[in-house]
């Protein structure tokens, strides 16, 4: 069974502090790896898919990397309107369901 | 840019009754899928559907769900006898590959 764990649940930073959140994974066979972003009472908003190690993306303040074990969301001098939940989910094998994390609680204070 | 909608955005309804969410998926895709969010907890995926028909569904996804794809252009979810615990937040997504696009939700609410 996949399993999709993310870390920290809730990470408050100030403008501008750069940090990074983490989602480990178990699957057998990884298709894909994805981040979304979800605000409150919204549904999950796509960012990044990344498909094999080594892989990076990027998007304004934000990066995403994986290994074969792991991926971050390196967000650089983040601003008070990136607070939200970001969701990390996988695809593995033949199957089409996403296995989702728990999220990270993004607040970015002014 | 091409976007899932979704309606109603909000369904207040009584136990026991049927309820009917209804999507439109992004014009060019062929996947389809519905998942759910209890409140507080993670996205749980319900069913993927493909070529008019269910190709994987979850435990969640029982006898009291169904789907279907009545047009062109969109797919609804019906819950025949809704229960306390089907009340969540239902999103449905759809792909024409790995990616998969969600739409904004129906927060269904069981009295």
């Amino acid at each position: 069974e996949d399993q999709v764990t993310q870390s920290p649940e809730a990470l408050r930073l100030q403008e501008g502090e750069s940090s990074s959140l983490n989602c480990s994974y178990t699957v057998s066979g990884l298709r894909g790896l994805f981040w979304y972003r979800q605000d409150p009472g919204k549904g999950p908003e796509f960012l990044f898919t990344l498909y094999s190690a080594g892989e990076e993306k990027e998007k304004e303040r934000l990066k995403a990397t994986l290994t074969k074990k792991e991926s971050f969301l390196h967000i650089t001098a983040p601003k008070p309107e990136d607070s939200a939940t970001y969701l990390c989910a996988v695809l593995s094998g033949s199957a089409r369901q996403l296995t989702f994390g728990s999220g990270t609680q993004l607040t970015v204070l002014p | 840019e091409p976007e899932v909608t979704q309606t109603p955005s909000h369904q207040v309804t009584q136990m026991g009754q049927e309820v009917i969410l209804r999507c439109v998926p992004i014009s060019n895709h062929l996947y389809f899928y519905w998942y759910r969010q209890i409140l507080g907890q993670k996205v749980e995926f319900l069913v993927s559907f493909y070529n008019n028909e269910i190709s994987e569904k979850s435990e969640i996804f029982d006898d009291q769900f169904s789907v279907e794809r009545p047009d062109g252009s969109n797919f609804t979810l019906k819950i025949r006898s809704t229960k306390l615990e089907d009340s969540a937040m239902y999103f449905c997504a759809s792909s024409d590959s790995e990616t998969q696009y969600f739409g904004p939700g129906t927060r269904l609410l069981v009295l």
